[in-house]
């Protein structure tokens, strides 16, 4: 079974410029999260989504970060202007239901913004 | 969310058992107790969870008190492949968000 892609691997950018991120979930996984790891702390949860909608984006910055997932399979993030504090990586994970307690996580994106 | 505590680091030696410890003092009766752990460079993996008992899987065990308020997690015989940190976490499986904290950093000493 094929684990959940992610990409690029790492980007690098300046203050006020745009950002995309691309998720592949595991076939068949109807929930998908988006999270922000920076460094020396936990993954915090920025979105969550149930098929093509929206259940969670309560700590998502919508002035700056948005997503969709379009079809309720592929899903994108993007950050738009950049800010320094965006440096972090940005982990998608998905599972095969909402409350699911396994979540199965991609490699991330690591994100530098300069 | 309720909350967990854990210590910053470990070390433990290679080849020993490690007890990984958490505390959950505010925890609910309707919220489960899940151990993830992240790997150099890694997204987090999934490890173990348990609601009330006892339980054993192929990578560890995780050992809950009678009265829910900590648990600990079990490495029956660390190997360097187990650095990592480890992160206790507790949720609800109505769909509630993980809350992962800082976990501990477990240092394998070959």
């Amino acid at each position: 079974e094929a684990g959940v892609a992610q990409s690029p691997r790492y980007k690098i950018i300046e203050k006020r410029q745009s950002v995309a991120f691309w998720c592949n979930p595991i076939s068949g996984h109807a929930t998908l999260y988006w999270y922000q790891q920076i460094l020396g702390q936990g993954p915090k949860l920025l979105i969550q989504f149930q098929n093509n909608g929206v259940v969670d984006d309560s700590q998502l910055p919508k002035d700056r970060f948005s997503a969709e997932r379009l079809k309720g399979v592929d899903s994108t993030l993007k950050i738009q202007p950049a800010k320094l504090e965006d440096s972090a990586v940005y982990l998608c994970a998905s599972s095969s239901l909402r409350g699911a307690y396994e979540q199965y996580f991609g490699p991330g994106t690591r994100l530098t913004v300069t | 969310d309720a909350k967990t505590t854990q210590p910053n680091s470990m070390e433990s030696n290679e080849e020993e058992p490690v007890h990984l410890p958490c505390n959950h003092s505010t925890i609910s009766g309707t919220d489960y107790i899940h151990w993830y752990r992240q790997l150099p460079s890694q997204g987090p993996e999934y490890v173990i969870h348990g609601l009330t008992s006892n339980v054993n899987n192929r990578m560890a065990s995780l050992a809950i008190a009678e009265d829910r308020k900590s648990s600990t997690l079990i490495l029956h015989r660390a190997t360097l492949r187990d650095a990592a940190v480890y992160y206790c976490i507790l949720f609800k499986n109505t769909g509630n968000q993980f809350y992962f904290g800082t976990g501990t950093s477990l240092t394998v000493i070959p």
